[in-house]
């Protein structure tokens, strides 16, 4: 199983501020890898796949890097909507489709 | 626009088994090739992969869950179907389904979820 690990586990950002999340992979995913959004009593909602594109309709501050094992997702100006959980997942290996634990963004 | 849609019991007993339903409108189950899956998540944790099918029927389980769960799809009800069994404490949990794009594809498309509790 690859084990998905990110960092921090919640960060602290007031608006405005740049975002930087972390996503370790156990192994290498090449660049199979998505992050996604997560507000209280929603779905996750996709904003990144292929580690660097964004979904249809994600704003350009959203941007993510990284292949193998290391991935970034940078938030470039916080907005208020932009305070939630945020998941990262591989799907380069589906035994089994893995997520990370995820990283709370909360407003400072 | 691609809708998905859980439904099912919202309690289900210990030892008892937890079925439920994903609707998808706006599109159909077998119009491309989408693999179509459920993903959970425990009150308060993060998210876990259970299943996931393609519309011929093809299947891939999480191997931790793989002897208690069963994935299908009805292409005719444009329709796909979870079956976990032996139900725990540790079962309860938000039950999303939801729609990958290919085989090397995020989940793009995800249902609201679905709240079951599993208690007596």
């Amino acid at each position: 199983e690859i084990v998905m690990t990110q960092s921090p586990a919640t960060l602290s950002v007031s608006p405005g501020e740049r975002a930087t999340l972390s996503c370790r992979a156990s192994q290498s995913v090449s660049s199979n890898l998505a992050w996604y959004q997560q507000k209280p009593g929603q779905a996750p909602r996709l904003l990144i796949y292929g580690a660097s594109t964004r979904a249809t309709g994600i704003p350009a501050r959203f941007s993510g890097s990284g292949s193998g094992t290391e991935f970034t997702l940078t938030i470039s100006s916080l907005q208020s909507e932009d305070f939630a959980v945020y998941y990262c997942q591989q799907y380069n290996n589906w035994s089994p489709l893995t997520f990370g634990g995820g990283t709370k963004v909360e407003i400072k | 626009q691609l809708q998905l849609q859980e439904s099912g019991p919202g309690l289900v007993k210990p030892s008892e088994t937890l079925s439920l339903t994903c609707t998808v409108s706006g599109g159909s189950i077998s119009g491309g090739s989408y693999y179509w899956g459920w993903i959970r998540q425990p009150p308060g944790g993060g998210l876990e992969w259970i299943a996931s099918v393609y519309y011929s029927g093809s299947t891939y389980y999480n191997p931790s869950l793989k002897s208690r769960v069963t994935i299908s799809v009805d292409t005719s009800k444009n329709q796909f179907s979870l079956r976990l069994t032996s139900v725990t404490a540790a079962d309860t949990a938000m039950y999303f389904c939801a729609r990958a794009g290919g085989g090397y594809e995020p989940f793009d498309y995800w249902g609201l979820g679905t709240l079951v509790t599993v208690s007596s």
